[in-house]
This record gives C-alpha cells, sequence and structure tokens, in this order.
C-alpha cells in the first residue's frame, strides 16, 4: 500500500482567495488522482495528474480553476483558484499501486475547505 | 457513462447482525471494483479490490461478491459491530477512473 499525506488538513478562506493543496506519497507513481466531495455527495474526479505532462480533466473542471502541478514522482499539488462558497467540499489525492492504473487505489486524508 | 448506485442509502442495526450492501453498475466492461470505508469528514480506506476476472474476495469479516456480467456487487460483513459505523463506498474502475457510487450509511447500535 502507499502512505499518502495532504497539507493542509483543513482551512477556512474568503471568497475570491485561492488556497493551493499538497498531496506527499512515499512511493514514486506515475499517475495521481485528484478528487472533490462536496457536502453530502460522493466523490468526483477532477484531473489525472501525470508527471512530466499537463494534467487531464474531467468535464466540467477547467485548468484556470484547478491548476494542478506535477513536478516529480512522489509531489503533487491542487490550486483551488478564486473561491467561492460552492467550492466548500473535501478535496483528496489517490494514487494507484504498483505505478499503473489498474490496481488498488489509495487515498490521502483529505483536505477539508470551506469557503466564507 | 458509468453510473453506479447504491443501495440502500443508509442502513440502521443492532450490534452482532450481519450486514449486506449492495452496488450496481451500468457499463460492465470494468477492469475492477473496490469497496472503501470512509468515517465522518476523513479519508477513504480501502477495504477489498475485486478484479474483473474474480468473483469474489475476502478479508476477515468482509466478503465482497462481483457478478460483472449483471453489473452487481454485494458487500457482506459478519457479525457487526458499532465500530463498522461509517459510510460505505464502492468505485469501479473503467475508461481509465474510478467511478463512485453515493454510498451506504451504516449505524451498528450497541
Amino acid at each position: 500500500s502507499a502512505v499518502i499525506s495532504q497539507k493542509p488538513s483543513r482551512d477556512i478562506c474568503q471568497r475570491g482567495t485561492s488556497l493551493t493543496i499538497q498531496c506527499q506519497v512515499d512511493s514514486q507513481v506515475t499517475m495521481m488522482f485528484w478528487y472533490r466531495q462536496q457536502p453530502g455527495q460522493s466523490l468526483t474526479l477532477i484531473a489525472t495528474a501525470n508527471q512530466g505532462s499537463e494534467a487531464t480533466y474531467e468535464s466540467g473542471f477547467v485548468i484556470d480553476k484547478f491548476p494542478i502541478s506535477r513536478p516529480n514522482l512522489t509531489f503533487s499539488t491542487l490550486t483551488v483558484s478564486n473561491m467561492s462558497p460552492e467550492d466548500s467540499s473535501i478535496y483528496l489525492c489517490s494514487v494507484p499501486t504498483s505505478g499503473g492504473s489498474y490496481n488498488e487505489q489509495f487515498f490521502g486524508p483529505g483536505t477539508r475547505l470551506t469557503v466564507l | 457513462k458509468q453510473e453506479v448506485t447504491q443501495i440502500p442509502a443508509a442502513l440502521s442495526v443492532p450490534e452482532g447482525e450481519n450486514l449486506v450492501l449492495n452496488c450496481s453498475f451500468t457499463d460492465s466492461a470494468i477492469y475492477n471494483l473496490q469497496w472503501f470505508r470512509q468515517d465522518p469528514g476523513k479519508g477513504l480506506t480501502s477495504l477489498l479490490l475485486i478484479q474483473s476476472s474474480q468473483r469474489e474476495q475476502t478479508s476477515g469479516r468482509l466478503n465482497a461478491s462481483l457478478d460483472k456480467s449483471s453489473g452487481r456487487s454485494t458487500l457482506y460483513i459478519a457479525a457487526s459491530q458499532p465500530g463498522d459505523s461509517a459510510t460505505y463506498l464502492c468505485a469501479v474502475y473503467n475508461d481509465y477512473k474510478l467511478s463512485f457510487g453515493a454510498g451506504t450509511t451504516v449505524t451498528v447500535r450497541a
């Protein structure tokens, strides 16, 4: 299994500001995924982050709103830009085992974001 | 587009009773199915992974079955305990991503 940490664990932010969330993995992985979980909802994939290439965004998510960096094989950041109360969610990163995408997925502890 | 449904949405049982959680999906061309547990305000803990070629997977008191052709999976938790209270999510992997159900929230009463 992979050990995944996220920073910050929670934050309260003002409307119009931006927050960068960090995800650190204890092993090298090719693919990392970012998810959003809105209050009372299930998880929705935001984007897939591959090292050395631009992130691939799902329908309804755009790079200007959720820029992602992937500087190496153990680290990624997700920025939530120009926040509004609708961005209040738990944001989670996940990685597959063995570096591939078909195996078991492990998730970080999540970042709970509240936008006022 | 893959649609994943979990029934029931919520379940309350007395301690010791067996739990049966259902998951269905619309596109049977999946690579695997994974069951997760989520405690309030927390991340996801992986419980079981079933590859598309498998029919079931077991871990301790947990047993998950998969019928890919009918698009169904069932998670059985034997002899439930108050510590099993959580939300259980199933997710299927196909088209290069995980698709999640809305979850079943379980309460085990002492």
